[in-house]
């Protein structure tokens, strides 16, 4: 089956402790990026890539790292997670990046920071 | 640069009824408009795309949309509702020229959209 996969799905951390979300799609997805879900905020981009090795800010890139040393896999990297980073982070994936493309969207990873 | 704006936060509506949720774009260049569903406890979804031609896009699950470029509309409507339609909506933009904004798509807040029986 074709998808997006996200793990882990629930994680609760404290301030101050490196942690990572991974990220793997099966499609041979060109483009890769990531999302963070706030109430009455929508989504808002923190990181994309175009290709391996490719990776560019998005809207919000503060706190976060990522890399795409494979094609299919994107990990996105709180170094130091602080509270203002608890959020419902969106993984996606598309075959191309022409603004025509359809992103498929992991199930979602929900992180508390305390 | 984009932006998306969801007229309406929360829409409650009885089963059977027809519902209308409202998103207007502002943007320098001419766009590519979606919008994507999200189930509770899942992922986006995609509903329906307007990419270019016909202004009324037909999606999944019985929904459509209509670009109004004067407008800069793009609303999505659904003629009769049913509980498994509850969901949040969002509507989203990105430009056609590409460029720095490689793919990206920029979101509206959502819309709750919850079907009463």
């Amino acid at each position: 089956e074709a998808q997006v996969t996200q793990n882990p799905r629930y994680l609760i951390t404290v301030t101050g402790k490196k942690l990572t979300v991974t990220c793997s799609q099966n499609m041979n997805h060109e483009y890769m990026s990531w999302y963070r879900q706030d109430p009455g905020l929508g989504l808002r981009q923190i990181y994309y890539s175009m290709n391996v090795e490719a990776t560019d800010k998005g809207d919000v890139p503060e706190g976060y790292k990522v890399s795409r040393k494979e094609k299919r896999n994107f990990p996105l990297i709180l170094e130091s997670p602080s509270p203002n980073q608890t959020s419902l982070y969106f993984c996606a994936s598309s075959l191309g990046f022409s603004g025509a493309n359809v992103l498929t969207f992991g199930a979602g990873s929900r992180l508390t920071v305390l | 640069a984009q932006s998306v704006t969801q007229l309406d936060s929360q829409v409650p509506v009885f089963e059977e009824a027809p519902v209308e949720l409202r998103c207007n774009y502002s943007s320098s260049v001419s766009v590519y408009l979606f919008w994507y569903v999200q189930y509770p406890n899942q992922g986006l979804q995609l509903l329906l795309k307007y990419l270019s031609g016909s202004t009324l896009v037909k999606g999944i699950n019985g929904f459509e949309a209509e670009f109004n470029k004067s407008q800069t509309s793009f609303h999505l409507r659904k003629p009769s509702v049913h509980i498994s339609d509850t969901a949040e909506y969002f509507c989203a933009v990105s430009d056609q020229l590409g460029g720095t904004s490689y793919g990206k798509l920029t979101f509206g807040q959502g819309t709750i959209l919850t079907v009463h029986p």
